[in-house]
């Protein structure tokens, strides 16, 4: 159980496109996923909380704008890079937290790796 | 803001034997939680071991044990009999419960684990 997947897992697009990347809790409810940006050979780096049914709350220095966050249910969220350019170039992580489940518990997807030529 | 430092960038170690993997933090708050996340090169994220600030006693997982010591604001990792398939980078992270839907993690640099044959 508590399985997250992520889509789609890697994608190359053209400088100035939008890419859309969704992460499925796909047998739990989440009222609340994270999205995360991991740079080559480094750490997470929080970029966002997305709630079920409300606004995401974006951490210091991450342009709301250029990253859309969408989470219309309990069990999807999108993130939408917007007019992509090459230093977009990341892994994106998110995760979710079981509904009603312990505050300190949040699974994983598998990532997402987007490449902008 | 909290910060997590892992100090050891990379640890290789021989199949079978011990090893402990370092990390500090530095908060003010009192509540909290402490995890080791593994990341092997699927990159999938796998919560090793979780520890409640509020307890004294260190969390243990089958091979896995660590070392709290909240006054000194530390919290290391111990696998025991290490095996190949123990071989990823490790990431200390920190959860402050803020509240509902905000159960950030704050994750640590990261320690690259090598178990030689």
């Amino acid at each position: 159980g508590a399985v997250v997947s992520q889509h789609p897992s890697r994608v190359i697009c053209k400088s100035g496109t939008s890419v859309k990347i969704e992460c499925r809790s796909l047998d739990f409810q989440a009222t609340t996923m994270f999205w995360y940006r991991q740079f080559p050979k480094k750490s997470l780096m929080l970029m966002a909380t997305s709630n079920e049914g409300s606004k995401a709350t974006y951490e210091q220095g991450v342009e709301k704008d250029k990253f859309l966050i969408n989470h219309a249910s309990l069990t999807l969220s999108t993130l939408t890079v917007t007019s992509a350019h090459p230093e977009d170039s990341s892994f994106y992580i998110c995760s979710a937290r079981l509904a009603g489940g312990p505050s300190n518990e949040q699974f994983f997807g598998p990532g997402t790796r987007l490449t902008v030529l | 803001a909290q910060t997590v430092t892992q100090s050891q960038p990379e640890m290789s170690v021989q199949e079978a034997e011990t090893v402990t993997l370092s990390c500090t933090y530095d908060t003010s708050e009192n509540n909290y939680y402490l995890f080791w996340y593994k990341q092997p090169p699927s990159r999938q994220m796998i919560l090793v071991i979780r520890q409640e600030a509020y307890k004294q006693q260190n969390a243990t997982e089958n091979r896995f044990s660590v070392n709290f010591q909240k006054a000194a604001k530390s919290f290391s990792l111990k696998i025991s009999d290490s095996q190949l398939g123990d071989t990823a980078m490790y990431f200390c992270a920190f959860m402050n419960p803020l509240g509902f839907g905000n159960e950030k993690l704050t994750f640590g640099t990261g320690t690259r684990l090598t178990i030689i044959p």
